[in-house]
Order: structure tokens, then C-alpha cells, then sequence
């Protein structure tokens, strides 16, 4: 199975500032017919389902604030946060769904305020 | 409205067995695919398998951990994707989510308990 590794495990960000989240998985995600990365990003708020913020590594969901872009490819990742808001205080998952037959998570990152 | 609701969890002890229910609306379920994942208490997200559509044979796929143990199935009938557990163990305890191929839509989850 891909492993999809995130860092760090936390971070603390102050309102305003940028906020970086990193994964890594351990074979490339790059799917060479289409050029496309099979990388989503979800963030997850307490009680709640995940939502979906990224696909295709750097495509926002409908609805999703601009202050989200997501970045990288072949085995190397990033979710950004350029302008960390109160609202965006949840854990972020990295996932890669290049492998049908067995979808991976990344473990998580927690972000809050500083 | 695309709207996708668990049921049928609960406590169950070791070596029993439960089936979950994901009911479906707003969407053409029968020609996507429905995926489970769960969730443990602090925990991460863990996949744990999908059912393709009838054009696609209702191919399915397990996570290793849950291969043997647990039977994805569906009805189109109704609308609805099933969970089965069997040999259920304490490390299946989780909440556990149904959700769409894109992972656009998730349902609220229903929890399970395996405990004595």
C-alpha cells in the first residue's frame, strides 16, 4: 500500500499568518496518461465528517476559501493556508486515491492559533 | 441535495458481528461507486473498502486489516450500500462513514463499539 506520511503532527499559527502542511507519500501519485496527481486534502472539525478542500493536489472544491491552495507532485505535497482564520482550527488528512484498491491517509495535522 | 446517512451501529462484543446501512439520496447511486471509512476515537482516518458500480461487476476492495472480516455489498433497489462485520475485534471500534467516489460527500457516521 502507498503510505502517506504528513508533518509536523501540529502546528500553531497566529491569526493572519500562513499556515503549511506537508505530505509525503511513499510511491508517486502521479498518474503519467492524464498528468494528474491523485492527492486530495480534507479538513475535519470536532463531531464532524471530513470535508474536502483539494483534489487533484491543487483543484479547490467548490466553495472552498482562496486562502487554500494546495501544491506539488509526484511524491511531495503541501496544503497551504495563506491567511489562517479561527474557523480554519481542524485537522487536515492528505489522501492519495491513485490506488483504487487500497485509498491511504496521510495520519493528520492539527492546526491551531497561536 | 446529495445526502448520505449511516445507520445500524452499536455495541457489540468480541467475535460478534454487526451490518451497517448507508442510505442514499440526491445522485445516481447506482452508477457510482460508495466507499466505507472509519474513524477511532482521537484517531486518524482509516479506508476500509469500496463496491463499484454493477457496470464496473460490484468489484470490491478491503483494507488489509478488515480483508476476510468484512463484506461490502449494496442493494441499487433502495438505494443503499451495507457494511458487514463479522469477527469483530476491540481495534474495530470506530465511527464509520459512508461516502462518493470524489469524497465530496460524506454522511454524519454511525459508531461502533466492540467491547465485553
Amino acid at each position: 500500500d502507498i503510505v502517506m506520511t504528513q508533518s509536523p503532527d501540529s502546528l500553531a499559527v497566529s491569526l493572519g499568518e500562513r499556515a503549511t502542511i506537508n505530505c509525503k507519500s511513499s510511491q508517486s501519485v502521479l498518474y503519467s496518461s492524464n498528468n494528474k496527481n491523485y492527492l486530495a486534502w480534507y479538513q475535519q472539525k470536532p463531531g464532524q465528517p471530513p470535508k474536502l478542500l483539494i483534489y487533484w493536489a491543487s483543484t479547490r472544491e467548490s466553495g472552498v476559501p482562496d486562502r487554500f491552495s494546495g501544491s506539488g507532485s509526484g511524491t511531495d505535497f503541501t496544503l497551504t493556508i495563506s491567511s489562517l482564520q479561527a474557523e480554519d482550527v481542524a485537522v487536515y488528512y492528505c489522501q492519495q486515491y491513485y490506488s483504487t484498491r487500497a485509498l491511504t491517509f496521510g495520519g493528520g495535522t492539527k492546526v491551531e492559533i497561536k | 441535495e446529495v445526502q448520505l446517512v449511516e445507520s445500524g451501529g452499536g455495541l457489540v462484543q468480541p467475535g460478534g458481528s454487526l451490518k451497517l446501512s448507508c442510505a442514499a439520496s440526491g445522485f445516481t447511486f447506482s452508477g457510482s461507486a460508495m466507499h466505507w471509512v472509519r474513524q477511532a476515537s482521537g484517531k486518524g482516518l482509516e479506508w476500509v473498502g469500496r463496491i463499484r458500480s454493477k457496470a464496473n461487476s460490484y468489484a470490491t476492495a478491503y483494507a488489509a486489516s478488515v480483508k476476510g472480516r468484512f463484506t461490502i455489498s449494496r442493494d441499487d433497489s433502495k438505494n443503499t450500500a451495507y457494511l458487514q462485520m463479522n469477527s469483530l475485534k476491540t481495534e474495530d471500534t470506530a465511527v464509520y462513514y459512508c461516502t462518493r467516489p470524489d469524497m465530496d460527500v460524506w454522511g454524519k457516521g454511525t459508531t461502533v463499539t466492540v467491547s465485553s
